[in-house]
């Protein structure tokens, strides 16, 4: 079945820095949503992308929907501590649109 | 407030006990999932649901059972014949037929 790869697993930064994460599929997505998981929380949605090519904003979050539809990338500038968590690309598979899948996520930590 | 309530936060239970977890949305979302985290690792589908009375199997279902008698409601049991239930327990719900899927903050349920 369809299978989303995230890299990297986890992440060691400096506060501050900009952060750089990718989604990757061997199959067509026609969305990609992007989601973070706080510690001991439920994970939340920051994200939703529709069309190939899309570049969406949220405060210092950005991601693009990749143009052949297999991949995604979620960036965030200037890191703050909040942003430590679980990053997931997640999205419906090809054909089905009852469920979706999620990638294993991206840890992010930030070093004191 | 609209949202997706879990209860208990966290649940401890005797080994060979069946117990009930509960979810209830006031979102208005037809579909219905349960997932299951465990430590360091992504989220995995239990059972869904897309309309009341009627639910399928996702890719962890046994030794779990579910029901949906009401729109808002999809309680998870988790039976004695799991063989490993110690684990974070996610709940979430969608428009049916629409990829994107809205988290409670989780029950934490510990079998001793």
């Amino acid at each position: 079945g369809q299978q989303l790869n995230q890299s990297p697993q986890s992440m060691f930064i400096q506060e501050g820095e900009d952060v750089s994460m990718n989604c990757t599929s061997s199959s067509i997505f026609n969305t990609w949503l992007w989601y973070k998981q706080d510690p001991g929380e439920g994970p939340v949605l920051l994200i939703a992308l529709y069309k190939a090519g899309e570049l969406t904003s949220n405060g210092r979050l950005t991601a693009q929907f990749g143009i052949t539809r297999k991949d995604s990338f979620l960036n965030i500038s200037a890191s703050i501590p909040s942003d430590v968590g679980i990053y997931f690309c997640a999205g419906p598979p090809l054909n089905r649109d009852d469920k979706i899948i999620f990638g294993k996520g991206t840890r992010l930590h930030i070093l004191p | 407030d609209g949202g997706i309530t879990q209860s208990p936060k966290y649940l401890f239970r005797k080994e060979g006990q069946n117990v009930t977890l509960s979810c209830e949305q006031n979102l208005n979302h037809d579909a219905m999932y349960w997932y299951r985290q465990d430590p360091g690792q992504g989220l995995r589908l239990i059972y869904y649901s897309q309309i009341v009375n009627d639910f399928q199997k996702g890719d962890i279902a046994e030794g779990y059972s579910v029901s949906r008698e009401k729109k808002e409601s999809f309680p998870l049991t988790v039976t004695s014949a799991q063989k490993n239930p110690t684990a974070f327990y996610l709940c979430a719900s969608s428009f049916r037929r629409k990829g994107t899927q809205y988290f409670g903050p989780g029950t934490r349920l510990t079998v001793l």
